[in-house]
């Protein structure tokens, strides 16, 4: 168990829809991360957050967006969902920002759309 | 662009023999380089990391070698055991970027 909590496990869902994936680092951890697994793209980093502001982005599609709360969790939200959205979404934390922060990860959603 | 890749998709390995995960990258600026272990239904297991000043380090079992000159990262893991089975990736960074850039896996399957 790595301390990464995400929520829901499984997501299944309509093109055209929104969902909202959550996350809670680990104890002591400010910097969240979310990254896409897909079979035919692998994993992919998406956008970090640092004590609740945007640290990094990187392939996030305009349909994407993520924020980060004051108690530190952090909620990427999917909109106007395409088939190609479908795969595993992490999230991963570590205590600082930077090369070298160990990241932990938490276990996935598993997102289908149909 | 910067990539990082795998030379083989899947590796077996009798239980007990010594495994060797090869990958190679492209972008010369990266300078520290991570390899992970992702179990089925898991995510991401971080099992050891190396800065590009050094270029061997090691671990319980496991072992990281980097080869700058030809960009070229392999893991070692020693007395493979069952428990072992799952897709390793490597994944570095560049500067103070915290970003993981990812390779594209390689299956360890472990025989009896």
């Amino acid at each position: 168990d790595s301390g990464v909590t995400q929520t829901p496990k499984h997501l299944i869902t309509a093109t055209g829809q929104r969902v909202t994936l959550r996350c809670s680092p680990r104890s002591g951890d400010l910097s969240v991360y979310w990254y896409q697994q897909s079979l035919d793209q692998g994993l992919q980093f998406l956008i970090q957050y640092y004590n609740g502001e945007e640290r990094a982005k990187g392939n996030i599609l305009e349909r994407f967006s993520a924020q980060q709360f004051p108690d530190l969790h952090s909620e990427l939200n999917l909109s106007s969902l395409e088939l190609g959205d479908s795969a595993l979404y992490f999230c991963a934390s570590s205590v600082g920002g930077t090369s070298g922060n160990e990241q932990f990860f938490g276990p996935g959603t598993r997102l289908t759309v149909l | 662009g910067e990539s990082v890749g795998l030379h083989l998709p899947t590796l077996s390995v009798q239980e007990g023999d010594n495994s060797i995960i090869n990958c190679a990258y492209s972008n010369s600026a990266s300078d520290y380089f991570i390899w992970y272990k992702q179990e089925s239904g898991k995510g991401p297991q971080f099992i050891i990391d190396i800065r590009s000043n050094m270029d061997k380090r090691q671990g319980q079992r496991v072992t990281v070698l980097l080869n700058k000159t030809v960009k070229h990262l392999s893991l070692q893991i020693a007395a493979t055991q069952p428990g072992d089975s799952a897709v390793y990736f490597c994944a570095e960074t560049t500067g103070t970027a915290s970003k993981l850039t990812f390779g594209t896996g390689t299956r360890l399957q472990v025989t009896l």
